[in-house]
């Protein structure tokens, strides 16, 4: 394995459903991100993870429910959600959180799917 | 509201032509900027970073950055049919990464 891997790739579920989106990077990366990719739409960031803390939630409604058990894994525990969720979700990885000087790069994983019906 | 804006596209290239591909942001305080490409159905993939002005070459691809206008540009020489894919550009400020909602290209044999 190598890189950051997402499962599922596609995921469908109802409105009243519970579910969860699991993302792996295999990089020895301290910050973890989850992203929404929506049609037409910019990325548009979610959660952020440095080290296993949450340093940033940009107003994501509660349904959304990230978990960081450890600096390689993240989690996006989905509920009660919304036909307009329906997108790409997309986890990534950094060496380094990001701020000043930063000259990183973020890895991203394949996505995940997801069709809310 | 920090904002990265890009033509949505598609732009139509001839395979061998130049590609010229733009990106306005708002935040002047911007420092960091990046093109990521984007093939249908995959993740985005980093291809080129610019932190000063002028210009950044790497293969057949050049990073043009004027900071006084806030507008950086990606060039691709010689375009490929594989060429054709997303393109997102992406800004850094002091803490945070800001995309666009990238411009495709479609590059014909």
């Amino acid at each position: 394995e190598t890189g950051v891997t997402q499962t599922p790739r596609h995921l469908v579920m109802g409105m009243t459903n519970k579910k969860s989106l699991k993302c792996e990077q295999h990089l020895g990366h301290n910050a973890m991100y989850w992203y929404k990719q929506s049609a037409k739409k910019p990325l548009e960031l979610m959660f952020v993870y440095s080290l296993e803390e949450r340093v940033e939630n940009n107003s994501v409604p509660s349904r959304f429910s990230p978990e960081c058990p450890n600096s390689s894994h993240l989690f996006l525990h989905l509920h009660t959600l919304q036909p307009e969720d329906s997108a790409l979700y997309l986890c990534a990885s950094s060496q380094d959180l990001i701020g000043t000087g930063w000259t990183g790069e973020l890895f991203f994983g394949e996505g995940s799917r997801l069709t809310v019906l | 509201q920090k904002e990265v804006e890009q033509n949505s596209g598609p732009l139509s290239v001839p395979e061998g032509a130049i590609a010229s591909l733009n990106c306005t942001y708002s935040d002047r305080v911007s420092q960091s900027f990046f093109w990521y490409r984007q093939y249908s159905g995959k993740s985005p993939e980093l291809i080129m970073s610019i932190y000063s002005n002028g210009d950044k070459e790497d293969g057949r691809f050049t990073a043009q950055l004027n900071k006084a206008s806030q507008y950086v540009s990606l060039l691709i020489r010689d375009s490929q049919p594989s060429d054709s894919a997303t393109y997102l550009c992406a800004v850094r400020g002091y803490s945070t990464l800001t995309f666009g909602k990238g411009t495709m290209l479609l590059v014909s044999p």
